[in-house]
């Protein structure tokens, strides 16, 4: 059972630029969500996406969008970036939609904003 | 607003003794619990849950505790080892919202275990 992969592991972008980060959700997975995780706080929950839709949102601005493609892999995308968006950015998948599903974690995408 | 708080950035604790992880809610509607454990440049793996309608759950070496009335819930590890040593997170959800609203995590308590 292959697990949850992201890429890049690591990247440096200068403000005001846009960021795609990649993640292929583990085997017979069908929801995917992302959550930001700032240095010394606890990831925090941007979106979910279900069935190439988005499924539920967290207090993150526009500029932060998303896609899942029908192999369940799924794409962040950040526009417009901010020093504050520096962070680790982790992409989970579950069996479920609903919550009680365990979620499996990648290792996450460390950005850097300069 | 910290909705899910935990208290102790860290700890420490000898191998073999009883750790103790401590966590506080602040959301009525939170109806299921989880702790997910860190190492450095590894994301989060679960370890534990329990839903609101139980006080206690156990898993080996591992027992959550959860006191709805005090809107607190704590993680137990006994007897603790040295690969215990991670970064422990507290998670909230709420299941019957169709879990849109994803999980809510604490800032983490830092367990160092110590021989």
């Amino acid at each position: 059972e292959t697990g949850v992969t992201q890429s890049p592991t690591h990247l440096i972008k200068t403000r005001g630029q846009q960021v795609t980060l990649r993640c292929s959700s583990q085997s017979g997975h069908n929801t995917v969500s992302w959550y930001q995780q700032a240095l010394g706080q606890g990831p925090q929950f941007i979106f979910q996406y279900y069935r190439e839709e988005e499924n539920g949102r967290g207090n993150f601005p526009p500029r932060f969008s998303g896609l899942q493609f029908p192999n369940y892999s799924s794409e962040l995308n950040v526009n417009a970036l901010e020093l504050d968006d520096s962070a680790l950015y982790l992409c989970a998948s579950s069996r479920t939609l609903l919550s009680t599903g365990e979620l499996f974690f990648g290792e996450g995408s460390r950005l850097t904003v300069l | 607003d910290q909705q899910v708080k935990q208290n102790s950035p860290s700890l420490s604790v000898q191998e073999g003794r009883i750790s103790i992880l401590n966590c506080d809610y602040t959301n009525s509607m939170f109806d299921y619990f989880l702790w997910y454990k860190k190492y450095p440049a590894e994301g989060p793996t679960f370890l534990i849950s329990i839903s609101s309608i139980k006080d206690k759950n156990e898993d080996g070496r591992f027992t959550v505790f959860l006191n709805k009335s005090a809107k607190h819930l704590s993680l137990h590890i006994v007897p603790s080892q040295p690969g215990d040593s991670a970064v422990y997170f507290c998670a909230a959800a709420c299941p019957s919202g169709g879990g849109a609203d994803g999980l809510t995590f604490g800032k983490g308590t830092h367990l160092i275990i110590q021989p």
